[in-house]
């Protein structure tokens, strides 16, 4: 089945810096890669997500990228703020009626003021 | 209004009981999922139900019965508790994801319940 590893388990910017989150998954037959976002005690909610007909994909702040070939796509947030702490993680599935999603372990974003 | 819902939203019981979560959704999906987040925030899906029919199982032991009455509802019900199942369970719910005519491929986003507390004793 599909393995998604995603680094760095924790990660700590300044307000205004940069924060990029990986992973990489291992079924090259995955073609759909979401990135939900965990507030401390709060439901996981969709924020972006990617196609593999798709190398890039940008929403604000937020943008991922996808290479299939390597298989492996990253979470880029821009000018990051307080109200960006929370964990993150990624998602891999392949499509179809059987469709499930594969999560990363997450990564803990801290943004600090 | 809440699109996914579930009770109870903490869940304080002695090992070996018996109790149920319940998860109700008004999105018009029909496709309905469980997963478990342990304490180290792992998120792993257990089930998933599509038009009331099992399409996902994975491996969870079968102490842990989902049942779903109808498209809106999927309930989990869990026998003998152990200590290991104390966790964060979060229901879910899609449009189902699928290939049209023509073979495109659909995927839709999974919607979160606000998570049920489970801690045994």
């Amino acid at each position: 089945g599909e393995n998604v590893e995603q680094h760095p388990s924790t990660l700590s910017v300044q307000e205004g810096d940069s924060a990029v989150i990986k992973c990489t998954y291992s079924d090259s037959a995955s073609n759909y890669f979401p990135w939900y976002k965990q507030e401390l005690g709060k439901r996981p909610q969709l924020i972006i997500d990617i196609r593999s007909n798709v190398g890039e994909k940008k929403d604000q702040r937020i943008a991922v990228t996808l290479n299939k070939t390597a298989k492996h796509f990253s979470l880029h947030i821009t000018e990051t703020q307080p109200e960006d702490s929370a964990v993150y993680f990624c998602a891999a599935s392949i499509g179809g009626s059987n469709y499930k999603l594969t999560f990363g372990k997450g990564t803990l974003l801290t943004v600090n003021p | 209004d809440t699109a996914v819902s579930q009770t109870p939203k903490y869940l304080v019981t002695q090992m070996g009981n018996d109790k149920s979560i319940k998860c109700e959704q008004n999105l018009g999906h029909d496709t309905m999922y469980w997963y478990k987040q342990d304490s180290k925030k792992f998120l792993k899906i257990m089930f998933s139900y599509n038009n009331k029919e099992l399409i996902i199982n994975e491996t969870v032991p079968n102490r842990f019965s989902p049942k779903s009455p109808d498209k809106a509802h999927l309930n989990l019900h869990i026998n003998s508790l152990e200590l290991g199942d104390s966790a964060v369970y979060f229901c879910a719910s899609s449009h189902v994801a699928g290939t049209s005519g023509g073979g495109k491929t659909t995927y839709n986003e999974q919607f979160f319940g606000p998570g049920t507390r489970l801690t045994v004793l």
